[in-house]
């Protein structure tokens, strides 16, 4: 079945420092593909999406392309904040019609 | 719009009761979805409605576990027999019915479950 693979955390980093936190997929057919964020003893929020092969989605600083022949879509930002810190999930949505999300990724950022 | 509302927040309760939670997704939004999160996981996947018809629930959606959505509009989680391994939060989200993987799907505050 369709299935995300999110790296391990914790994932440490100084203000400003860049950031990369990966996510690979597997799934049949065409998936959409998201990125959801979630701080302390909240829901999830919506961060990024791209529905369709070499697209790229971006909000807030962060970016990440669907790369199709690499099954991936990596989290990026180019220098992060503390009011970053929190838990990055990745997730498909595909013929399923449901989300399917990676494990999540702890993010601390330190001033 | 207001956001997908999800109530109780919190619910403390004893083995054995019985719980409800209750989720008001995004107005016209006819796809409502039930997930439940425990402490490091993602979500996972309970059970989804297309207006009140329910189309699809997770092998981890025990007979204890039952979901309505009797009108097509707000919908109910209700746990039954409750034990400390339903200890959870429980995310409602909703989103436009399909027709393209990319509608997005919003989620509520969730509804913190503990059993004692």
């Amino acid at each position: 079945g369709d299935s995300v693979t999110q790296m391990e955390g914790p994932v440490t980093l100084s203000e400003e420092a860049f950031l990369t936190i990966n996510c690979t997929y597997t799934a049949t057919g065409y998936p959409s593909l998201f990125w959801y964020v979630q701080y302390p003893g909240e829901g999830l929020q919506l961060l990024l999406k791209a529905t369709k092969a070499d697209d790229k989605g971006s909000n807030k600083g962060f970016e990440a392309t669907y790369r199709k022949e690499t099954t991936s879509f990596h989290l990026e930002k180019g220098s992060v904040q503390v009011s970053d810190s929190a838990v990055y999930f990745c997730a498909l949505r595909g013929d399923t019609d449901k989300l399917i999300f990676g494990t999540g990724t702890r993010l601390q950022v330190f001033p | 719009d207001t956001g997908v509302s999800q109530n109780p927040r919190h619910k403390i309760t004893k083995r054995g009761q019985n719980v409800t939670f209750r989720c008001d997704p995004i107005s016209e939004h006819n796809r409502l979805y039930w997930y439940r999160q425990t402490l490091g996981q993602g979500p996972e996947f309970l059970t989804y409605f297309q207006n009140e018809a329910q189309l699809e629930k997770s092998r981890l959606l025990s007979d204890r576990f039952s979901a309505e959505r009797p009108k097509g509009s707000f919908s109910t989680l209700e746990i039954q027999r409750t034990e400390q391994g339903d200890s959870a939060m429980y995310l409602c989200a909703s989103s436009l019915m399909a027709g393209a993987s990319g509608n997005t799907i919003y989620f509520g505050e969730g509804s913190w479950l503990t059993v004692v």
